[in-house]
């Protein structure tokens, strides 16, 4: 079956512009999380969603980033006003229920100029 | 708050040989732990899960893990290793609250001499 798929791939933008990047989850599952992985180190959480619900938004680093999840599939993660900071790889992941494995799509390299 | 140490950054290692790629983690109670493995251009792909039960977890691709509870590690071993497994490895803890969000190591990334 598909996995979890993210558009785009790669996304080069200017500081200071808004950013969306999307996540398509696998059909069915209704536990969603972003991560976000800066060059040479591991992943750090962003949000986790329980269906449309965020009940866990520990990670966002500023209030410059936001996210929604709509229909408990489709995830949209905003970042507003970019800084270079913002450039990594931000990687979505879902498992069926939260305590499950959860699988990662291939993420959306993000390059902040 | 809960860690996730991996000491080695990189690791060298020749095709066929063995390979053991060190896990520590900091975490209060029982924990679920993973490793997953990254190649270049790919996502995560999850090699093994400990939840409970038998501390040695088999993976895919003929990897297996022990989970040590007095030593607080999570070491990931292969008796023999292929080219192919040339990649980054990632040592991650569930955190059991009301998320179980994944803690991460800084990733060990693997080469293979031929």
């Amino acid at each position: 079956g598909a996995g979890v798929s993210q558009s785009p791939s790669n996304k080069v933008t200017e500081k200071g512009k808004d950013v969306e990047l999307r996540c398509d989850p696998i059909s069915g599952h209704t536990a969603l999380y972003w991560y976000r992985q800066r060059l040479g180190q591991g992943l750090e959480f962003l949000i986790y969603f329980q269906g449309n619900s965020a009940p866990d938004k520990s990670g966002l680093p500023s209030d410059r980033f936001s996210a929604e999840r709509t229909g408990e599939s489709v995830s949209t993660l905003t970042i507003q006003r970019t800084q270079q900071e913002d450039s990594a790889v931000y990687l979505c992941a879902s498992s069926l229920v939260m305590q499950e494995t959860q699988y990662f799509g291939p993420g959306t390299r993000l390059l902040v100029l | 708050a809960q860690s996730v140490t991996q000491p080695d950054i990189h690791i060298t290692v020749s095709e066929g040989a063995s390979l053991e790629l060190r896990c520590n983690y900091s975490y209060g109670a029982t924990p679920y732990l993973f490793w997953y493995v990254q190649s270049p251009g790919q996502g995560l792909q999850l090699l093994l899960k400990y939840f409970s039960g038998d501390t040695l977890v088999q993976g895919i691709k003929g990897f297996e893990a022990e989970f040590k509870r007095s030593q607080s590690s999570f070491n990931l071993r292969k008796p023999s290793v292929h080219w192919s497994d040339a990649a980054e490895y990632f040592c991650a803890v569930g955190q059991m609250d009301s998320s179980y969000k994944l803690i991460f190591g800084s990733g060990t990334r693997l080469l293979v001499r031929p």
